[in-house]
């Protein structure tokens, strides 16, 4: 059965790095395009980008350039999101999740279980 | 950018009770619309893409409907495992926009 499985929760201090994982298994990893959503505590869903898991180009949305970086590993079907100079509005949950492409439009039909980034000095 | 909106921003239904929320897009989006549940400290979910199309293993009582800028999700019978905060999602123009949730709690 199609698993995401992401890292665990991190606590990391104002202007460190931190990168995260989220491992593909029951699916073909190359063959669908893995996309990242941040919410932060109490708050709403929030498209950070995606990234082309065939081709590793990643694509950033609007307030999510610079400091985040998408990647992949296709030897071992795992994604990666890395974020730099920590700030603390970056505590948030982060969700990995897989894109399908239907007859009208994409959509996410399988998520990771989260992964609780705390930034607090 | 295509904005997103939900209302009611919460609701209190008793259950077996029929509940509706509504999402707007700021402009025509045509029937690329997506449905989330968030169950409270949970992962969200699909429920319904494509505006109508229920995902698979998702429990009938579940329903979307609409087209253009005007979408509707309707829990038919409400349940208590359906406590939680639903969220629309435009795919129209490949940014994916959430609408800001509708949190459903029971009565």
């Amino acid at each position: 059965q199609v698993q995401l499985e992401q890292s665990g929760s991190e606590l990391k201090k104002p202007g460190a790095s931190v990168k995260l994982s989220c491992k593909a298994s029951g699916y073909t990893f190359t063959a669908y395009a893995l996309n990242w959503v941040r919410q932060a505590p109490g708050q709403g869903l929030d498209w950070m980008g995606w990234i082309n898991t065939n081709t590793g180009n990643p694509t950033y949305a609007q307030g999510f350039t610079g400091r985040f970086v998408f990647s992949v590993d296709t030897s071992v079907n795992t994604a990666y999101m890395q974020i730099s100079s920590l700030q603390t509005e970056d505590t948030a949950f982060y969700y990995c999740a897989r894109e399908q492409f239907g007859p009208v439009g994409p959509y996410f039909d399988y998520w990771g279980q989260g992964t609780l980034v705390t930034v607090s000095s | 950018d295509i904005q997103m909106t939900q209302s009611p921003s919460s609701l209190s239904a008793s259950v077996g009770d029929r509940v509706t929320i509504t999402c707007r897009a700021s402009q025509s989006i045509t029937k690329f619309l997506n449905w989330y549940q968030q169950r409270p400290g949970k992962a969200p979910k699909l429920l319904i893409y494509a505006a109508s199309s229920l995902q698979s293993g998702v429990p009938s009582r579940f329903s979307g409907s609409g087209s253009g800028t005007d979408f509707t999700l309707t829990i038919s019978s409400l349940q208590s495992e359906d406590v939680g905060t639903y969220y629309c999602q435009q795919s129209y123009d490949m940014r994916f926009t959430f609408g800001p949730g509708t949190k459903v709690d029971i009565k």
